[in-house]
C-alpha cells in the first residue's frame, strides 16, 4: 500500500519536553510538508521541504524544527520554545514540479500532540 | 494571513439535497483545490481547477472558479450521509520553484439521513 503514515496516533507530553513527530511516505515523492491544526483555525503551514537536504519555514515555524535526510521521511520536532503546542500534526507530500505539474497533496492520518 | 475564505462556515442539509460551498481568495493564484476531511482524519484532496479553466466535474463534485472575482464554488449533487465531513479549499500561489497550498478555515457540513 502507498501512503503516508504519521506516529503515533496520540502523544502526551509535560510541558518543557522536546517531542519528535515522525512522517514517512512510499509515494516516492519530493516534497513533504507539516501543518498544525487548531479548532476554528484551518491548516497552518510550520515547514515544508522539496528536496532532500533541503527546507524552509513556512507561516509558523517558530518553536519547531524538522530534518530531512532521506526522501521518505520528514521528522518534526516541537520543541520547549513552542508556546502552546496542543494541536492535531498533519503531514502531507507531493511531486515536484514541473512544467504542468499539480500541486495535490497527500495527507497522512494525523498525530494529536497534548502537552500538559 | 489566510488566502482563502470558506463560505458558509457551516451547513446542515438533508440526503438527496445539494451542498454548495464557497471560497474567495485575495491574490491571483495557480490552482485552486477542494479537499475533505472526516473528524479526527487527515485531508483527502478532492478535486483541482487550474486557473485557466472555469469548470471541472468528478463524479458528484462540480467546481467553478471565477478568477474576475477571486472566488471558487464546490457543489456536491445527490448528498449522502457519508459526505458529512469538513471541506477546506486551498490555493496555490506558485513562486519560482517553491509551491505552497494555503488552507481556508474550512466549512462544516452535516447532511441528514
Amino acid at each position: 500500500d502507498g501512503g503516508i503514515t504519521q506516529s503515533p496516533k496520540y502523544l502526551f507530553r509535560k510541558e518543557g519536553q522536546n517531542v519528535t513527530l515522525s512522517c514517512e511516505q512510499n509515494l516516492n515523492h519530493d516534497a513533504m510538508y507539516w501543518y498544525r491544526q487548531d479548532p476554528g483555525q484551518g491548516l497552518r503551514l510550520i515547514y515544508y521541504s522539496q528536496i532532500v537536504n533541503d527546507f524552509q519555514k513556512g507561516d509558523i515555524a517558530e518553536g519547531y524544527s524538522v530534518s530531512r535526510e532521506k526522501k521518505e521521511s520528514f521528522p518534526l520536532t516541537v520543541t520547549s520554545a513552542q508556546k502552546n503546542p496542543t494541536a492535531f500534526y498533519l503531514c502531507a507530500s507531493s511531486t515536484t514540479l514541473g512544467t504542468g505539474r499539480k500541486n495535490e497533496q497527500y495527507f497522512g492520518p494525523g498525530t494529536r500532540l497534548t502537552v500538559t | 494571513s489566510q488566502q482563502g475564505e470558506e463560505d458558509p462556515q457551516a451547513l446542515s442539509i438533508q440526503e438527496g439535497e445539494n451542498a454548495t460551498m464557497n471560497c474567495s481568495y485575495k491574490t491571483s493564484i495557480n490552482n485552486l483545490q477542494w479537499y475533505r476531511q472526516n473528524s479526527g482524519r487527515g485531508l483527502v484532496h478532492l478535486i483541482l481547477i487550474r486557473s485557466n479553466e472555469r469548470e471541472k466535474h468528478s463524479g458528484r463534485l462540480r467546481v467553478t472558479l471565477d478568477t474576475s472575482k477571486k472566488s471558487s464554488s464546490l457543489l456536491i449533487t445527490a448528498s449522502r450521509a457519508a459526505d458529512t465531513a469538513s471541506y477546506f479549499c486551498a490555493t496555490d500561489r506558485r513562486t519560482g520553484a517553491n509551491s505552497k497550498l494555503t488552507f481556508g478555515k474550512g466549512i462544516t457540513l452535516s447532511v441528514r439521513p
